[in-house]
């Protein structure tokens, strides 16, 4: 069973509109979880990081949460634009390893 | 510019001709990696490196090989290349230790094996 699963698989969005993308992960003990954006055919570009004592964490439109207890966490995308048509990725780090587990991804699509 | 860079971006190959995907960062970072990513099933680690001639199978390593003569640079090596391994491939790069370092990621080569 993957570490990191997350939900919706896709979703098609209106610009303008919000969305909010959701990530559980299983990864024990927590370092950090970070949120990646994957343009088609392109390298994952890190939009947030939040470690053990942080709940929340902006970058411009995103918006990162985090509930280190329950083990959940959730990525919001406001005033949705075209360019925001990619697939958001989960990735979580124990603590002492270096490995990372990563999600499948939220495939995001935002049509005018 | 801080990047970590692949070549080539596109190749096409034939079944049991072998390649080399050459990997090169700047920004001196310790650990090196390598991902597959395939529709469905996200990234998944083929090789990693912590270090200069230190290097380490990641979930998917099978048909691949690595190396790590300098710090700069990590080749992932396909010495007989099957249709199975047709994907897309990223190198990454980061610092080693606890911090909450991120990836860099390099733009990806896209592999066609026939």
């Amino acid at each position: 069973k993957n570490q990191v699963e997350q939900s919706p698989q896709s979703l098609i969005i209106l610009e303008g509109k919000n969305c909010t993308l959701q990530c559980n992960y299983t990864v024990s003990p927590f370092s950090n979880l970070r949120w990646y954006k994957q343009d088609t055919g392109r390298g994952p570009v890190s939009l947030t990081i939040m470690t053990f004592s942080e709940n929340t964490k902006s970058n411009g439109r995103y918006t990162a949460t985090l509930d280190a207890d329950t083990k959940q966490s959730s990525l919001h995308i406001t005033a949705s634009q075209l360019s925001d048509s990619a697939s958001y990725i989960c990735v979580v780090r124990a603590y002492g390893n270096n490995r990372l587990a990563f999600g499948k991804g939220n495939q995001v699509v935002v049509i005018p | 510019e801080a990047q970590v860079t692949q070549n080539p971006r596109y190749l096409i190959t034939v079944t049991g001709k072998k390649l080399t995907v050459t990997c090169s960062q700047n920004m001196n970072h310790e650990y090196m990696s390598w991902y597959r990513q395939d529709p469905g099933l996200g990234l998944r680690q083929i090789y990693y490196s912590m270090n200069v001639e230190v290097t380490d199978k990641g979930d998917v390593p099978e048909g691949y090989k690595v190396s790590r003569k300098e710090k700069r640079n990590f080749p992932l090596i396909l010495e007989s290349p099957s249709p199975n391994q047709t994907s897309l491939y990223f190198c990454a790069s980061r610092p080693l230790g606890q911090g909450a370092y991120g990836y860099t990621f390099g733009s990806g080569t896209r592999l066609t094996v026939v």
